[in-house]
C-alpha cells in the first residue's frame, strides 16, 4: 500500500546538533510539506515543495532547511539556529492537481537533551 | 495570508448528539480539507470539498464557497468520534491550517 513514512519516530537533540528527519512517499505525488505542531496550537507549515529541485519556505522556516533531490523525499534538517526546536513535526503530501486527498506521516517528536 | 478560523475550540457531546464544527477562511481556495487528529498525532483526512457537500458514513461536510465558510457534521455521535478535527485551506499551493476543534464524546 502506498503512503508516506516519517522516521524517527522520537527524536533528541543536543545543544548545537543538526538532526534530520526523514519523510519518504511512494505515492508518486507532487507536492511535499513539513510542518511543526506545539501543544494547543495548530500546525504551521515550515517548507513545501511542488517538484523536484525546488522548494519553498513556509510561516517559521528560520532554522530550519529541506532538500528535494528526489519526487519521492523531502528532508527536513533542524540547524543549531534552531533555538526552540522541541515540537511535534509532520509531513504531508498530495498530488498537485488542487483537489486531490492529503496524506501524513505518523509524526516524529523532536525534543533537546 | 489566509486566516483559518474554526469553532468552537472545544466541544463535549454526549453519546448520540449530532455535531457541527465551524470552519471559515479569509481568500479563494481551491481546497478545502477536512482532518481527524487522534492522541498520539497522526491525522488522517476525512474529506475535500471544493464544493457543495460530501458524505461518508455518520460525516457530513459541506461548503458555502461565496460565504468563504464549511461545516463538518457528526450525526448519532460515539465516543470513538473523540478526536481533533481540522480544517487546512489551499490558497495556491500552500496548506493553511486551522487550529483545530478537540472534541470530547461522553458515553
Amino acid at each position: 500500500d502506498g503512503g508516506i513514512t516519517q522516521s524517527p519516530k522520537y527524536l533528541f537533540r543536543k545543544e548545537g546538533q543538526n538532526v534530520t528527519l526523514s519523510c519518504e512517499q511512494n505515492l508518486n505525488h507532487d507536492a511535499m510539506y513539513w510542518y511543526r505542531q506545539d501543544p494547543g496550537q495548530g500546525l504551521r507549515l515550515i517548507y513545501y515543495s511542488q517538484i523536484v529541485n525546488d522548494f519553498q519556505k513556509g510561516d517559521i522556516a528560520e532554522g530550519y532547511s529541506v532538500s528535494r533531490e528526489k519526487k519521492e523525499s523531502f528532508p527536513l534538517t533542524v540547524t543549531s539556529a534552531q533555538k526552540n526546536p522541541t515540537a511535534f513535526y509532520l509531513c504531508a503530501s498530495v498530488k498537485d492537481r488542487g483537489n486531490e486527498k492529503l496524506f501524513f506521516g505518523s509524526g516524529t517528536q523532536l525534543s533537546v537533551l | 495570508k489566509n486566516e483559518v478560523e474554526q469553532s468552537p475550540q472545544n466541544l463535549t457531546a454526549q453519546e448520540g448528539e449530532f455535531i457541527t464544527i465551524n470552519c471559515s477562511y479569509s481568500v479563494g481556495i481551491s481546497a478545502l480539507h477536512w482532518l481527524q487528529q487522534h492522541p498520539g498525532g497522526g491525522i488522517v483526512s476525512l474529506f475535500m470539498l471544493s464544493s457543495g457537500k460530501k458524505k461518508h458514513g455518520r460525516l457530513i461536510a459541506t461548503i458555502n464557497i461565496q460565504e468563504k465558510h464549511s461545516s463538518l457534521h457528526i450525526t448519532a455521535s460515539h465516543p470513538r468520534d473523540s478526536a481533533v478535527y481540522i480544517c487546512a485551506v489551499r490558497p495556491g499551493y500552500a496548506l493553511n491550517f486551522g487550529k483545530g476543534t478537540s472534541l470530547l464524546v461522553t458515553p
